[in-house]
């Protein structure tokens, strides 16, 4: 199946600990993202990769760590884990905006509860 | 700061009813705008989009308004189905990149 997926779906941790998380995309798309969805359901992209390369970095602490070994995976490490990171992590491909369309494909999530 | 407008409210509808979903955004740079339906456990899915030089798009059920003077989107659901139950989102777009920003959700619920 063509898709993005992610792993794991489920974290639990304590906190203190380093943890990663992965996604892969088959989809053919060059820019992928990583999204915090908290407990309201807000969705805040966090980062943004094209072609390997960062583009966008909001305001994230610097214990997140995106890694883009090549353009179909983006994974996402966070280290020193507190309590404030549970929540739901998406990720998401899309073609470049140059291409004309912004549609982003999400994973399913990984949730993460730190403990 | 300038945002897509939504804090998550809840919609109850009937079975066969038509939904309307409501969105207001306050960046009128903002030249695209897509919905998003995401269910119990799972990653958003793309129901629709619209380019800011149109004021209306069809898609099968589904309906999507755009009206930039007053800097409103509504999805418009026709015939709900209990399959449509699920938390949806507006997001805004613009063309200097490939950043989303999303609103705060809606919870639709379908009534049997």
């Amino acid at each position: 199946d063509t898709a993005v997926s992610q792993t794991p779906k489920y974290l639990v941790t304590q906190m203190g600990n380093d943890k990663s998380i992965k996604c892969e995309q088959n989809l053919g798309h060059d820019t992928m993202y990583w999204y915090k969805q908290d407990s309201k359901k807000f969705l805040k992209i966090m980062f943004s990769y094209n072609n390997k390369e960062l583009i966008i970095n909001e305001t994230v602490p610097n214990r997140f760590s995106p890694k883009s070994p090549d353009k179909a995976h983006l994974n996402l490490h966070i280290n020193s884990l507190e309590l404030g990171d549970s929540a739901v992590y998406f990720c998401a491909s899309s073609h470049t905006a140059l291409a004309g369309s912004y549609e982003q494909y999400f994973g399913p999530g990984t949730r993460l509860t730190v403990t | 700061g300038e945002s897509v407008g939504l804090h998550l409210p809840t919609l109850s509808v009937q079975e066969g009813d038509n939904s309307i979903i409501n969105c207001a955004y306050s960046n009128s740079a903002s030249d695209y705008f897509i919905w998003y339906k995401q269910e119990s456990g799972k990653g958003p899915q793309f129901i629709i989009d619209i380019r800011s030089n149109m004021d209306k798009r069809q898609g099968q059920r589904v309906t999507v308004l755009l009206n930039k003077t007053v800097k409103h989107l509504s999805l418009q659901i026709a015939a709900t189905q209990p399959g449509d139950s699920a938390v949806y989102f507006c997001a805004e777009g613009r063309n200097a990149g490939n950043m989303l920003t999303f609103g705060g959700g809606t919870r639709l619920m379908v009534k049997p």
